[in-house]
């Protein structure tokens, strides 16, 4: 069964220091999107993304994030200066379409980010 | 503000009783509700859905949820827990009028017990 994969499964990185996070949605998946979750706290949206720009974004979502799809089957989240509280588990998912009946997202396993 | 609150941070049954996990959404005309599942190690997956259609929903692995509008709730029922539905639950909301994003609640950690 397709499913959605996420790379690496935990990173460690410095605080300041760049980081990439990488998703490989479903293949024939047109949206894609990015959420996270805080140690402890909800599951938060960060970001939407269909047809190359991103289709709605969160307050989170600041100019430190950015997302791309570089290649048509990578889908990446970069965070370009990284903070403490960035450190949490990132959650990449996708599905094929957005409006009717099936809108269900399917989630990747996660990226657990830690910043020190 | 739109959100969906799971009663019980933490819920533990014996195996072969009925599992009650609860959630209560704010009301909004037509959302899409959403019960997800978390094993350790693994991404969500979802149980069931929904979407406007019939309110008594049925999933996958012998779950349902009943959508009651007038106490709006979307509580998940299993009537015979098993030791592999240990996992952490997830009631999540799509509001009308927010093309994609999903609104999660806290999570509910089912332990299942001898």
């Amino acid at each position: 069964e397709p499913e959605v994969t996420q790379t690496p499964s935990h990173q460690v990185t410095q605080m300041g220091q760049e980081v990439i996070l990488r998703c490989v949605p479903i293949s024939n998946h047109l949206y894609f999107y990015w959420y996270r979750q805080i140690l402890g706290q909800k599951v938060e949206f960060l970001v939407s993304f269909y047809n190359n720009e991103i289709s709605e974004k969160s307050e989170i979502f600041d100019d430190q994030f950015s997302v791309e799809r570089p290649d048509g089957s990578n889908f990446t989240l970069k965070i370009r200066s990284t903070k403490l509280e960035d450190s949490a588990m990132y959650f990449c998912a996708s599905n094929p379409r957005v409006a009717g009946e099936d809108n269900e997202q399917f989630f990747g396993p996660g990226t657990r980010l830690t910043v020190l | 503000a739109q959100s969906v609150t799971q009663l019980d941070s933490h819920v533990s049954v014996s195996e072969g009783t009925p599992v009650l996990l609860r959630c209560n959404y704010s009301s909004s005309y037509s959302p899409s509700l959403f019960w997800y599942v978390q094993h350790p190690n693994k991404g969500l997956q979802l149980l069931l859905k929904y979407t406007s259609a019939a309110t008594l929903v049925k999933g996958i692995n012998g779950f349902e949820a009943e959508f009651k509008k007038s106490e709006t709730s979307f509580h998940l029922t299993k009537p015979s827990a098993h030791m592999s539905d240990a996992a952490e639950y997830f009631c999540v909301v799509r509001y009308t009028g927010t093309a994609s994003k999903l609104t999660f609640g806290t999570g509910t950690r089912l332990q299942v017990t001898l």
